[in-house]
């Protein structure tokens, strides 16, 4: 599976769109981004995932580059309850392989 | 209801001690899942199953041996455990081996003294 980055940490005010980046260069043709995240304490939740056209959902919106090197979670109207660790995976869709998991990105919304 | 449940949400225990965690999931799911999360918060896959069958184990002592006794439960037996077996633990599933989608439980807090 092709190795993700994200910034370690990021602050966001509430009531403002959380643009959480990520970059996965090495990106195969059959491998989709997905994402999760982690309140403090809780099990990893699924949010989003996509393989090269923009996907939304009622959680948030995955912005993917054309090249695919690159994509961007969004979530449109933050609240102090998306403070979070927030994981950018890649993995070929059907592959038996589990979900890997990096450091992610602290997201703090802020008051 | 909750959908994947874990028990006991916390666990403290002597080293050498032998302990189990149970995991249930009430969505019909094929595939279940058991993740290790340590002190520094990295979350890494332990073993898969998918209908009761091992798919993966990610070179993880055989002190650890997970039970799955039918297609709903997902087990963990530790035996002669170590100071470094402290962790949270996640019990997840998913519909297939292969699904997008996989649903944590709320973790395990084990701690080993």
């Amino acid at each position: 599976d092709a190795k993700t980055t994200q910034p370690p940490s990021m602050d966001c005010a509430e009531g403002r769109a959380a643009n959480l980046p990520c970059n996965h260069s090495t990106i195969s043709g059959n491998e989709y981004v997905y994402w999760y995240r982690q309140i403090h304490s809780q099990g990893p939740q699924y949010i989003i995932h996509g393989l090269k056209n923009n996907e939304t959902n009622e959680m948030a919106s995955l912005i993917i580059t054309e090249d695919r090197k690159s994509s961007t979670l969004i979530l449109p109207h933050a609240t102090l309850r998306d403070t979070a660790v927030y994981y950018c995976i890649v993995r070929a869709s059907g592959s038996a392989r589990q979900l890997t998991f990096g450091s992610g990105t602290q997201l703090t919304v802020l008051p | 209801d909750t959908a994947v449940s874990q028990t006991p949400k916390y666990l403290v225990t002597q080293m050498g001690n032998d302990k189990s965690i149970k995991c249930e999931q009430n969505l019909g799911h094929d595939t279940m899942y058991w993740y290790k999360q340590d002190s520094k918060k990295f979350l890494k896959i332990m073993f898969s199953y998918n209908n009761k069958e091992l798919i993966i184990n990610e070179t993880v002592p055989n002190r650890f041996s997970p039970k799955s006794p039918d297609k709903a439960h997902l087990n963990l037996h530790i035996n002669s455990l170590e100071l470094g077996d402290s962790a949270v633990y996640f019990c997840a599933s998913s519909p297939s081996q292969g699904a997008a989608e996989a649903f944590f439980g709320q973790g395990t807090r084990l701690t080993v003294v």
